[in-house]
């Protein structure tokens, strides 16, 4: 099994910063199957990155992923106020099926 | 537009059974593989069980092998899940997600139902 693991846990920064989320998974991934998701407080996780990447529909270009092999990030390159919120990466691959890390929340300092 | 509802969460007993209902509309149902994620009160989302596009392939996760078992009616556009023996740590939001095509990645999900298995 796979096991993603994200950091920090806590991110806190302030609106027009830069954040950096990591994602490492304990094996090589296959970078077409890696995606982030955001979460807010009573919502489902929406898609933001696919094939490690590629951006979802509507999702806005501040937003972008990268990496390959067990080392991944996703940035967000000036922070809005409404992107403070959890964030997950996700992999698909043989047994689970897919597998979520546990979560890095982006809090406002 | 993309639309999945999902019903049938509630509170059951330990070793109870629940049956969480998903209806689709917006896409040709037929043509996607759906899965059931879950997601406990203050953790992340977890994985629990996917089917093909004809229904021909099911997988489960290990914590609900031999106890759920995913179908879907591609004539109503819904998504099942039938959930036998609960257990205390099968209390969570269930959501229903499509599955993007080609993408090891879910295009969209749910609002979720809750099922709380308590005595």
């Amino acid at each position: 099994e796979i096991v993603l693991t994200q950091s920090p846990g806590t991110l806190s920064l302030s609106p027009g910063e830069r954040a950096t989320l990591s994602c490492r998974a304990s094996q090589s991934v296959n970078s077409n199957y890696l995606a982030w998701y955001q979460q807010k407080p009573g919502q489902a996780p929406r898609l933001l990155i696919f094939g490690a990447s590629s951006r979802a529909t509507g999702i806005p270009d501040r937003f972008s992923g990268s990496g390959s092999g067990t080392d991944f990030t996703l940035t967000i390159s000036r922070l809005e106020p409404e992107d403070f919120a959890v964030y997950y990466c996700q992999q698909h691959g043989s047994s689970p099926l897919y597998t979520f890390g546990q979560g890095t929340k982006l809090e406002i300092k | 537009e993309v639309q999945l509802l999902e019903s049938g969460g509630g509170l059951v007993q330990p070793g109870g059974s629940l049956r969480l209902s998903c209806a689709a509309s917006g896409f040709t149902f037929s043509s996607y593989a759906m899965s059931w994620v879950r997601q406990a009160p203050g953790k992340g989302p977890e994985w629990v069980s996917a089917i093909s596009g004809n229904g021909g392939g099911t997988y489960y996760a290990d914590s609900v092998k031999g106890r759920f078992t995913i179908s879907r009616d591609n004539s109503k556009n819904t998504l099942s899940l039938q959930m036998n023996s609960l257990r205390v740590e099968d209390t969570a939001v269930y959501y229903c997600a499509k599955k993007l095509s080609a993408s090891g990645t879910f295009d969209y999900w749910g609002q979720g139902t809750l099922a709380t298995v308590s005595s």
